[in-house]
C-alpha cells in the first residue's frame, strides 16, 4: 500500500510568493492533519479534517495560512504571501477513525525555504 | 486537554547500553499514547502505542515501554543501543488528534 504522498518534497520560494502544499492521504482513511515541525516549535498541529471537513483550526498561525480537502484523497494547505518565517518542514498525516488509539500515518514532508 | 512532555531534549549513550527516553503525560480521560521515531530529513515512524490492553508494550527494532498509571509515565527503552537508533524520537498522546512532546535527540557513540 502506497502511504502519505506530499508534494513536493523541497521548494525554495521568495517572500510574498504564494506556496501550495499537496497531500494524498492513504485510501480508506478518513482524517487528515497538517503539521508543522521548526527547531524552535517542535511539532505543531496546524489543522485537521475529518471525513473532508475541517474539525479543528485552531493551530493555523494566521490568515496568510488556509488548508482545504475537496475530496478524501486531496488536500492543500496554502501559504498566501510566504514570509521568511514560514519556513520549516510541513507534513501531512493520516489515519482511519481517530480518537480510539488509532495510529497516524505520517508523510515524508515538505521541505519549505522562504528566502 | 491531554498532553506529554519529554525530559531531556538530547540524551547521548554509548553503543550496547541502556537507553531510556522519558515521557510523562497528563489526561483527563484513559490515554492512548505512542512513541515515534524520526531520523534525519524523514517522516515520522510509529515505534509502538499503548490503548490499554498490556501496560508494557513491545514495539519495532528492540524497543519497549511501560505505561504506569500510577507515575503518569510512558517511558521508552532499549537494553542496548545500536548505532543505527540514533534519531530524534517523540512521545505522543492521542484523543481527537495527535499532540506530540517536543522530542529527545539519541545520539549513540561508538
Amino acid at each position: 500500500d502506497a502511504g502519505v504522498i506530499q508534494s513536493p518534497r523541497h521548494e525554495v520560494t521568495e517572500m510574498g510568493q504564494e506556496v501550495t502544499l499537496r497531500c494524498k492521504p492513504i485510501s480508506g482513511h478518513d482524517y487528515l492533519f497538517w503539521y508543522r515541525q521548526t527547531m524552535m516549535r517542535g511539532l505543531e498541529l496546524l489543522i485537521y479534517f475529518n471525513n473532508n471537513v475541517p474539525i479543528d483550526d485552531s493551530g493555523m498561525p494566521e490568515d496568510r495560512f488556509s488548508a482545504k480537502m475537496p475530496n478524501a484523497s486531496f488536500s492543500t494547505l496554502k501559504i498566501q504571501p510566504s514570509e521568511p518565517r514560514d519556513s520549516a518542514v510541513y507534513f501531512c498525516a493520516s489515519s482511519q477513525n481517530q480518537g480510539k488509539g488509532n495510529t497516524i500515518y505520517f508523510g515524508e514532508g515538505s521541505w519549505l525555504t522562504v528566502v | 486537554a491531554q498532553s506529554v512532555t519529554q525530559l531531556g531534549s538530547h540524551v547521548s549513550v554509548s553503543e550496547g547500553a541502556l537507553v531510556l527516553l522519558r515521557c510523562n503525560y497528563s489526561s483527563s480521560v484513559p490515554p492512548y499514547l505512542f512513541w515515534y521515531v524520526q531520523y534525519p530529513n524523514q517522516g515520522l515512524q510509529l515505534l509502538l502505542k499503548y490503548t490499554s490492553a498490556a501496560t508494557l508494550v513491545k514495539g519495532i527494532n528492540g524497543f519497549e515501554a511501560e505505561f504506569k498509571k500510577s507515575e503518569t509515565s510512558f517511558h521508552l527503552t532499549k537494553p542496548s543501543a545500536h548505532m543505527s537508533d540514533a534519531a530524534e524520537y517523540f512521545c505522543a498522546v492521542s484523543f481527537n488528534d495527535m499532540r506530540f512532546g517536543a522530542g529527545t535527540r539519541l545520539t549513540v557513540k561508538p
